[in-house]
């Protein structure tokens, strides 16, 4: 399947603080690119996502930036709480446009 | 995701057994997926179906079968030749049959005996 490069793999910040995540792909067909957040144990769960006919989306403390020409985007997290501490996937629409394809995931680690 | 069932929440294989796993859906999506999860690994494709009685292989569907007999039910066989199965399974659906939100289930965890 297409390759879907996310970094780092973990990240320890310190509560307030920002944290941004990064994925890159590979397949420029790639058109729908959404973010899930895991916590241990349970589902992972949409938080944002994003399609390709749109640069940057918002969604109170997150935000997903889209750059089709480099093939990458990223997750920001703003003002982190502890309650943001979670494994965060990024995935990206394979070439056959009915599937996703998903990085192998950052562990957030928020501190108080 | 309150719509999307798996059981068991718990599973044990014996070597040499088929195991299957229940995936059930009532939000009346069009497609179903099946992916495995390791530590450190991501989520993987199995399986895939974007409509009843079609179904087409993930990155990693060796070792595995899925039917789409109804459109609420995507169940997943793990066969004796899957021969490093524990994991966690996880059961996604979407509303329709293009890549877009999709919804997932609670999971299976997979333990060999």
């Amino acid at each position: 399947g297409e390759n879907v490069e996310q970094h780092p793999s973990t990240l320890s910040v310190q509560e307030g603080d920002s944290a941004v995540i990064k994925c890159t792909y590979s397949d420029s067909a790639s058109n729908y690119f959404p973010w899930y957040k895991q916590e241990l144990g349970k589902r992972p769960q949409l938080i944002i996502d994003i399609r390709s006919n749109v640069g940057e989306k918002k969604d109170q403390r997150i935000a997903v930036t889209l750059n089709k020409t480099a093939k990458h985007f990223s997750l920001h997290i703003t003002e982190t709480q502890p309650e943001d501490s979670a494994v965060y996937f990024c995935a990206a629409s394979n070439p056959s446009g009915y599937a996703l394809n998903f990085g192998k995931g950052t562990s957030l680690l928020v501190t108080p | 995701d309150g719509g999307i069932t798996q059981s068991p929440k718990y599973l044990f294989r014996k070597e040499g057994q088929n195991v299957t796993l229940s995936c059930e859906q009532n939000l009346n999506h069009d497609a179903m997926y099946w992916y495995r999860q390791d530590p450190g690994q991501g989520l993987r494709l199995i399986y895939y179906s974007q409509i009843v009685n079609d179904f087409q292989k993930g990155d990693i569907a060796e070792g595995y079968s899925v039917s789409r007999e109804k459109k609420e039910s995507f169940p997943l066989t793990v066969t004796s030749a899957q021969k490093n199965p524990t994991a966690f399974y996880l059961c996604a659906s979407n509303p329709t049959s293009y890549a877009e939100t999709q919804y997932f289930g609670p999971g299976t965890r997979l333990l060999v005996l």
